[in-house]
């Protein structure tokens, strides 16, 4: 199978502070990692495209220099969040993929933030 | 416009029915693929079903067949013999060929709660 995890499951941090969120790959090489976002009772929302080794892409509306990406290797992808405020808590999930443009994602159980 | 559109915020179902869950998707690409996923209350998206673009045929996995009325760009899922494990929320997404040849994220669309009942 494909395993993918997240690391912490939940997390409260105070407002102001950054909390940085892990993915990773447990037993496969993810050229690709996908960041999401899910606000309560809503759809996931893709916020950015992390390639191993290059500079994360960006959807509309997402700031990069708040959610800030890395993919230092093929089975690592981090995700934190800068000077969190409360709006930022939401439930994130990664997903993973092999590589090429036709295959599945796999994802991560999510991580929940919440910012006090 | 939204790109998937489920129009069911929710549904109720009686254990052992059939049940379809509705997605229509909007998009200019020619090459696209379609997926429905289950998230239950734990927050984890399970992978049911997935229907590229090209394929012939309909989609199946075990009770899951994807109904792919590709003129009416529809892609309902459906769940044959419905269990009360099935209660949870569904996903139809969509991921795009884009323009870089590398893999390409996901759309969603807003859900569907499915609640099974006794």
């Amino acid at each position: 199978g494909a395993v993918v995890s997240q690391h912490p499951s939940w997390v409260i941090c105070k407002s102001g502070t950054s909390v940085k969120i892990e993915c990773r790959s447990l037993d496969f090489q993810a050229t690709t990692m996908f960041w999401y976002r899910q606000f309560p009772k809503q759809s996931l929302m893709l916020m950015a495209t992390s390639n191993e080794g290059s500079k994360a892409t960006y959807e509309q509306g997402v700031e990069k220099d708040k959610f800030l990406i890395n993919h230092a290797s093929l089975t690592l992808s981090t995700l934190t969040v800068t000077s969190a405020h409360p709006e930022d808590s939401s439930f994130y999930i990664c997903s993973a993929t092999r590589g090429g443009t036709n295959d599945e994602q796999y994802f991560g159980p999510g991580t929940r933030l919440t910012v006090t | 416009a939204q790109k998937i559109t489920q129009t069911q915020p929710g549904m109720f179902v009686q254990e052992k029915e059939a049940v379809t869950l509705d997605c229509t998707y909007d998009t200019s690409d020619p090459s696209y693929g379609l997926f429905w996923y289950k998230q239950p209350s734990s927050g984890e998206m399970i992978f049911l079903i997935y229907q590229g673009s090209y394929d012939q045929q309909n989609a199946t996995e075990g009770r899951y067949s994807l109904n792919f009325q590709k003129a009416r760009k529809s892609a309902n899922l459906v769940i044959s013999a419905s269990q009360l494990g099935d209660s949870a929320m569904y996903f139809c997404a969509m991921r795009e060929s884009g323009s870089g040849g590398g893999a390409d994220g996901l759309t969603f669309g807003k859900g569907t709660h499915l609640i099974i009942q006794p």
